[in-house]
């Protein structure tokens, strides 16, 4: 079955550090779709990024960037230079695309605090 | 474009009763998915719909259902309401039938007393 894996619950870092938030992910399908969802303190899920599983050039966008490797089984998530609007709960979520529709499988995920 | 809506977004019950929850999805979106979020559970798959058909059902009771009007709007109704119903629900819409992003609303927060 399915299933990933966010280690870290809570981090906390001060402002302009570096932070990477890490994503391990179980799946027994070939193809599959990995995201990255940010939920501020507001509760709405907003998509930052997703990947499939045959893509594995790591992605830049601004001060976000994203580490996908399948030896691994691992997708990275990196911010740079770090600011108090980054505070979130940040979640890692896994498609297969054996399994009709779109239903994503969750990490626990990671609440980064950025004090300034 | 207008994003994913809920409503309402805040909702109080008592046990034993029921309660239905309503999306609409982003304009032209097809797919409709429910999820549950507690803080002991986290983010739980509930169902999806597409084309007002039920595609894939997580490990729910009975008590929750769902349905999808040919207008891709969607409800869910959960019956006979426990205390551990109560969560953050979130309903997110994807363009295509499978493979796709999944863009998410604000969520309804259900409080069951």
């Amino acid at each position: 079955a399915q299933k990933v894996t966010q280690a870290q619950t809570e981090i906390s870092v001060v402002e302009k550090e570096d932070v990477t938030l890490d994503c391990v992910y179980e799946t027994r399908d070939t193809t599959y779709y990995l995201f990255w969802y940010k939920q501020p303190p507001s509760g709405e899920l907003v998509f930052l990024i997703r990947r499939n599983s045959f893509d594995e050039q790591n992605e830049i966008s601004g001060r976000y960037s994203w580490n996908f490797q399948k030896s691994t089984s691992s997708f990275n998530f990196t911010i740079t230079a770090s600011q108090v609007v980054d505070s979130a709960v940040y979640f890692c979520a896994l498609s297969e695309a054996k399994k009709a529709g779109n239903m994503l499988t969750f990490g626990g995920g990671t609440r980064l605090m950025v004090k300034p | 474009k207008a994003g994913v809506t809920q409503t309402p977004r805040y909702l109080i019950k008592t046990r034993g009763q029921q309660v239905t929850l309503s999306c609409s999805p982003i304009s032209g979106h097809r797919s409709v998915s429910w999820y549950q979020q507690t803080p002991g559970q986290g983010l739980q798959f509930l169902f999806e719909y597409f084309s007002e058909t039920q595609r894939n059902k997580g490990n729910f009771p009975g008590r929750f259902s769902g349905r999808q009007f040919s207008n891709s709007r969607s409800e869910m109704n959960v019956s006979t309401l426990e205390l551990g119903d109560s969560a953050l629900y979130l309903c997110a819409s994807s363009l295509m039938i499978a493979a796709d992003t999944q863009y998410f609303g604000p969520g309804t927060r259900l409080t069951v007393l």
